[in-house]
Parts: structure tokens; sequence; C-alpha cells
């Protein structure tokens, strides 16, 4: 069962900061929210994890909240190649659900 | 390169025929899985293996075997395919224990007719 809610699809300028929330109120405390992302019909592609602390790396930056409930993935300079479907994912590290995601279109 | 190879991208194939996709990865990872995607359903698991003679089903099993018998390989085995079974499907490995995620193939499409 999806332990995540994501709103199914959302747009961005290009060029701006593309923020993509996440809710999983009822994440445990040894799980890590997992974001990937799905361009068309190509393998998921992994972009960021974290536990409790923010995280950033190359792609994108990982706002978790205090509590745990809710998380933020932020695209800082979205392009036109970041249009692909977002999947939101908590898990300890082996097993994956992935839902439907949310579809972002960046429009030029 | 580190990947995870599956083939083939595309099959075609009739009712019944048996058929099977491989999937290879060369990272070294006990953990494997299987995935289909069907539109409006997202990704769903079929079955996973943690390491070398260890399978699991997952979510939507039925119809469907796997092996290991080596740790890089997790071929994925449709006896008698129906075209209910038509679908994207994605082979993914990563380490076991390890909290890096997975890293998936290109997919394979199937079509059962």
């Amino acid at each position: 069962d999806a332990k995540t809610t994501q709103p199914p699809s959302m747009d961005c300028a290009e060029g701006r900061a593309a923020n993509l929330p996440c809710n999983h109120s009822t994440i445990s405390g040894n799980e890590y929210v997992y974001w990937y992302r799905q361009i068309h019909s190509q393998g998921p592609q992994y972009i960021i994890h974290g536990l409790k602390n923010n995280e950033t790396n190359e792609m994108a930056s990982l706002i978790i909240t205090e509590d745990r409930k809710s998380s933020t993935l932020i695209l800082p300079h979205a392009t036109l190649r970041d249009t692909a479907v977002y999947y939101c994912i908590v898990s300890p590290g082996n097993q994956f659900y992935f839902g439907t995601g949310t579809s972002l279109t960046v429009i030029p | 390169e580190a990947q995870v190879t599956q083939n083939p991208r595309y099959l075609i194939t009739v009712t019944g025929k048996k058929l099977t996709v491989t999937c290879s990865q060369n990272m070294n990872h006990e953990y494997m899985s299987w995935y289909r995607q069907d539109p409006g359903l997202g990704l769903r698991q079929i079955y996973y293996s943690m390491n070398v003679e260890v399978t699991d089903k997952g979510d939507v099993p039925e119809g469907y075997k796997v092996s290991r018998k080596e740790k890089r390989n997790f071929p994925l085995i449709l006896e008698s395919p129906s075209p209910n079974q038509t679908s994207l499907y994605f082979c993914a490995s990563s380490t076991q224990g390890s909290n890096d995620g997975y890293t998936f193939g290109s997919g394979t499409r199937l079509t059962v007719v």
C-alpha cells in the first residue's frame, strides 16, 4: 500500500525552482525518504534520499520536516529535461513501493 | 560502467509461448527485483531476491517465476504468457543492507497477443 501522498501533476517554468511536496505521515523511525524520477518510459533514476536531515546533491535538495511527516524535493533551476514523473518513497532500504508519483512538466 | 542490463528491450509473443527476460548486474549487488509498470498503476513489484537461491513474492507474482542461481543474474520467466501480462518490465538491484537505493535497467516492453 502507498505510504506517501503526492499531487498527481505540477507545472514549473523553465529556470525557476520546482518544489515537489510529499506527505508521509506514517513513516517509521528506520525509514528513509527516497526520491526517484522516470523520464518517459526509461528506468527510474535515483535522485536523493534522507533520514531526517536536509540533503543536497548535484541534482536536487531534499527538505524533511522536523516531525518527518512530509518532505519537499527541490530542483533549483528546472530545465525542460527535468520533465518527468517524480516518485517519493519511504523505505528502510530494499523494499520500494512506487505509487503513481507526480508528473512534473517544465514549461518553456 | 555500473549497470543493470535487461534483454530483450522489446518482445512480441503469442499467448502460451514460454519466454524469459534476462537481467544482469555488474555491481556485485545482493538484492535484485522485478517490477512491472502499467498505465495508471505505477510500478508494482513482481518478485525480489535478497541473495543467491533466496527469492520471494512481491505484490503481483501470479503468472511469473524467477530464479537466482548466480549473484549477477535474475531472469524473469513467463511459463504461459497471457495478454494481461503485456506491460513494461524493469529489473533493479541494490546492495543488501544499504540505503543507497536501486539501480534500474532500461526496461523490457512485452506484448502478448
